[in-house]
C-alpha cells in the first residue's frame, strides 16, 4: 500500500477565518491529488483535482476563490478553506493517486472534519 | 463518466459471507473497477481492484463477468469490524479524472 498523510485530523474555528488543510504522500510521489467532501452519511464528493505545479481543476458549483489548492510539491497538497462560514462545516478528505495506468491506484487520507461556530 | 448503481444497506450476521453488487453499464474499454471500504470519520481504504473475471487477494474476491457491466466484491466469514460502507468505483484514469463517487453500500454486520 501507500501512505497518505492528512492533517490536521479536526478544526474548530470561528466564522470568518481560514483554515488549511495539509495532505501528504509519505512514502511516493504524487502529481496528482483530489480533494473530496463528505457530508454526514453521505458519498463522497470531488471538489478538485490538484496537480503539482499547475492550477488546480475544480468540479462545477466548487467555488476556487473560497476552497484554494496549492500542489507546491510532489508529496504536498494543501487546501484552504477562506472566511469559513458554518456551511462550510464538513468532512474534508484528500487522495492522491500512485501508479500509472493499469497500476494506478488512489490513496486517502484519513481526513479533516471541520466545524465552523 | 461511468455511473455506478449498487444496493444503499445490507445486513448480515458474523461469520457469513457478503456479497455486493455494482452495476456500471458504462464502463470504458480502459477503465478498471476498484472497491473502497470506509469507518466513519475515515478516508476511504482499498479493498481491491480488477479488470475482468476472478481478482482474490487476502481480504476479498472480486467477480467481473464478461461483459463488465457489474462487478461483486465478495466478503468471505464477515465479522463485526466489517460493519463499514463499501464504494465501487469506475475509471482511474486521471487524465479523464474519472473519479466518481457512488452511493455507497452500508453493511450492517450482527452478532
Amino acid at each position: 500500500g501507500a501512505v497518505v498523510s492528512q492533517h490536521p485530523s479536526r478544526v474548530i474555528c470561528k466564522s470568518g477565518t481560514s483554515v488549511k488543510i495539509e495532505c501528504r504522500s509519505l512514502d511516493f510521489q504524487a502529481t496528482t491529488m483530489f480533494w473530496y467532501r463528505q457530508f454526514p452519511k453521505k458519498s463522497l464528493m470531488l471538489m478538485a483535482t490538484s496537480n503539482e505545479g499547475s492550477k488546480a481543476t475544480y468540479e462545477q458549483g466548487v467555488e476556487k476563490d473560497k476552497f484554494l489548492i496549492n500542489h507546491a510539491s510532489l508529496t504536498l497538497s494543501t487546501l484552504t478553506v477562506t472566511s469559513a462560514h458554518p456551511e462550510d462545516s464538513s468532512f474534508y478528505i484528500c487522495s492522491a493517486s500512485k501508479g500509472l495506468g493499469t497500476n494506478e491506484k488512489l490513496f486517502f487520507g484519513s481526513g479533516t472534519q471541520l466545524s465552523v461556530l | 463518466l461511468a455511473k455506478t448503481t449498487q444496493p444503499i444497506s445490507m445486513d448480515s450476521y458474523e461469520g457469513q459471507e457478503v456479497n455486493i453488487t455494482c452495476s456500471h453499464n458504462n464502463i470504458a474499454t480502459n477503465d478498471y473497477i476498484t472497491w473502497y471500504q470506509q469507518f466513519p470519520s475515515q478516508g476511504p481504504r482499498f479493498i481491491i481492484q480488477g479488470y475482468k473475471t476472478k481478482v482474490t487477494n487476502e481480504v476479498a474476491s472480486l467477480f467481473i463477468p464478461a461483459d463488465r457491466k457489474s462487478s461483486t466484491l465478495s466478503l468471505p466469514r464477515v465479522s463485526l469490524s466489517d460493519t463499514a460502507v463499501y464504494y465501487c468505483l469506475v475509471g482511474l484514469d486521471t487524465g479523464r479524472r474519472a473519479l466518481t463517487f457512488g452511493s455507497g453500500t452500508r453493511l450492517q454486520v450482527q452478532p
